[in-house]
């Protein structure tokens, strides 16, 4: 079946500890998003990826870091700079071009917790 | 930039009422696609309808309809017969090129 998978699924971390979520994708798509959700803020953009080894900063991207060294792939570090790293997190893929078809995929997310 | 506005948090509509979800957004783009996503308590992202700009016919989805106003900048989510299962939290998505950006989201209740 084709999909997109997010691991873990709960994520526990030190403060001061950099971790990195993982997001796969099998449906050949080019675009890749990493989103934060927390309570009251909807879905905030962190990073984008339209192409292999390209990305784009959202409107939060300071304290996380992504690398697009596959299509299939879209790695999000989050750093110990990240203030506030505890949240649920997102990642979505879709296809590029004039489509109907041009929305945005989801995983289940990684909800991660710094203690 | 731009932003996606949905000024209502909380909602309450009586079970097979029906209920509107409210959406603005600000673009200076001609060319872009709107959608509406429901996460219901599983937290899972699940598409409810999309309507392309360049289209003036409203989208419809079963009991699932669009307001759009392009020129208010305004995409509103209808739902008729609300039905229990329709609880969730409702988000408005804008798409240009290859970014998509979502609102804060509205939580729908459903009053059986």
């Amino acid at each position: 079946d084709g999909g997109i998978t997010q691991s873990p699924k709960y994520l526990f971390r030190k403060e001061g500890q950099n971790v990195t979520l993982s997001c796969e994708q099998n449906l050949n798509h080019d675009a890749m998003y990493w989103y934060r959700q927390d309570p009251g803020q909807g879905l905030r953009l962190i990073y984008y990826s339209q192409i292999v080894n390209d990305f784009q900063k959202g409107d939060i991207a300071e304290g996380y870091s992504v690398s697009r060294e596959k299509k299939e792939s879209f790695p999000l570090t989050v750093t110990s700079a990240q203030k506030n790293p505890t949240a649920f997190y997102l990642c979505a893929s879709s296809i590029l071009g004039d489509s109907q078809n041009t929305e945005a995929f989801f995983g289940q997310g990684t909800r991660l917790t710094v203690v | 930039a731009q932003t996606v506005t949905q000024s209502q948090p909380e909602m309450s509509v009586q079970e097979a009422e029906t209920v509107t979800l409210s959406c603005t957004y600000d673009t200076s783009e001609s060319d872009y696609y709107l959608f509406w996503y429901k996460q219901p308590p599983s937290r899972q992202m699940i598409l409810v309808i999309r309507q392309e700009a360049y289209k003036q016919q409203n989208a419809t989805e079963n009991r699932f309809s669009v307001n759009f106003q392009k020129a208010a900048k305004s995409f509103s989510l209808k739902i008729s017969d609300s039905q229990l299962g329709d609880a969730a939290m409702y988000f408005c998505a804008y798409r240009s090129g290859g970014k998509i950006i979502f609102g804060k989201g509205t939580r729908l209740h459903i009053l059986p």
